[in-house]
């Protein structure tokens, strides 16, 4: 099975905030990621988060990290039709940069 | 700003046929990988390499095979190709130091 898991699909009104919710297995990560996929195109990173960190903040975006429950989460703050895409969450696991990606979450914004 | 090139976008192969899908990098990255997606379950790691000349299998090699001759370019070989192999395949680089990944835009391969 996933070492990352993630909920495959999300609707969500624009305007409304949306949170997306990843747990992971490997407490000896690193780095925690989230990943956005637009139809058609490669993974760009949105954001990420440092294993010492619980919080990080950047415009739009929260992430929130729960290492005792290995449980990760990022909300988009009024969400826009734009933001319509599949979010992955990944966790760094060693030294050589690899990352271990969930399957996915389809957030679909509706008006 | 090119990033990360893969070609082709798309491809048709037949059971049993080879091909290379072809990836460049022009950030001067020291680590490149190779994924494959498939609906539902994700990114799986196939190869990756840290450096010219070093390369590693990931979670799904068989079947395929890498080479790094340069920093640069990260070709991925099909060899006697399988419908398992239907997928779209990701190239990504990565300087190494936060794992941040820049990925190609995929290739789309289809094996009939």
């Amino acid at each position: 099975g996933e070492d990352v898991e993630q909920s495959l699909f999300l609707s969500v009104r624009e305007g409304d905030s949306s949170v997306i919710n990843c747990t992971y297995t490997d407490s000896s990560s690193t780095y925690l990621y989230w990943y956005k996929q637009e139809p058609g195109a490669g993974l760009q990173l949105l954001t990420y988060i440092f294993s010492n960190m619980d919080m990080k903040q950047d415009q739009r975006l929260t992430v929130l990290l729960n290492k005792k429950d290995k449980h990760l989460s990022l909300r988009i703050a009024d969400t826009q039709t734009g933001d319509s895409a599949i979010y992955f969450c990944a966790e760094r696991a060693d030294s050589w940069g690899k990352l271990q990606f969930g399957a996915g979450t389809q957030v679909v914004v509706t008006p | 700003n090119a990033g990360v090139t893969q070609t082709p976008k798309f491809r048709i192969l037949k059971i049993g046929q080879s091909m290379t899908l072809q990836c460049a990098q022009d950030m001067n990255h020291n680590y490149m990988y190779w994924y494959r997606q498939d609906p539902g379950m994700g990114l799986k790691l196939i190869y990756y390499s840290v450096g010219a000349g070093i390369t590693d299998k990931g979670e799904v090699p068989n079947g395929y095979n890498v080479s790094r001759s340069t920093t640069e370019d990260f070709p991925l070989r099909l060899e006697l190709a399988a419908p398992s192999q239907t997928s779209v395949y990701f190239c990504a680089s990565s300087q190494g130091n936060t794992g941040e990944l820049f990925f190609g835009e995929g290739s789309r391969l289809t094996v009939l």
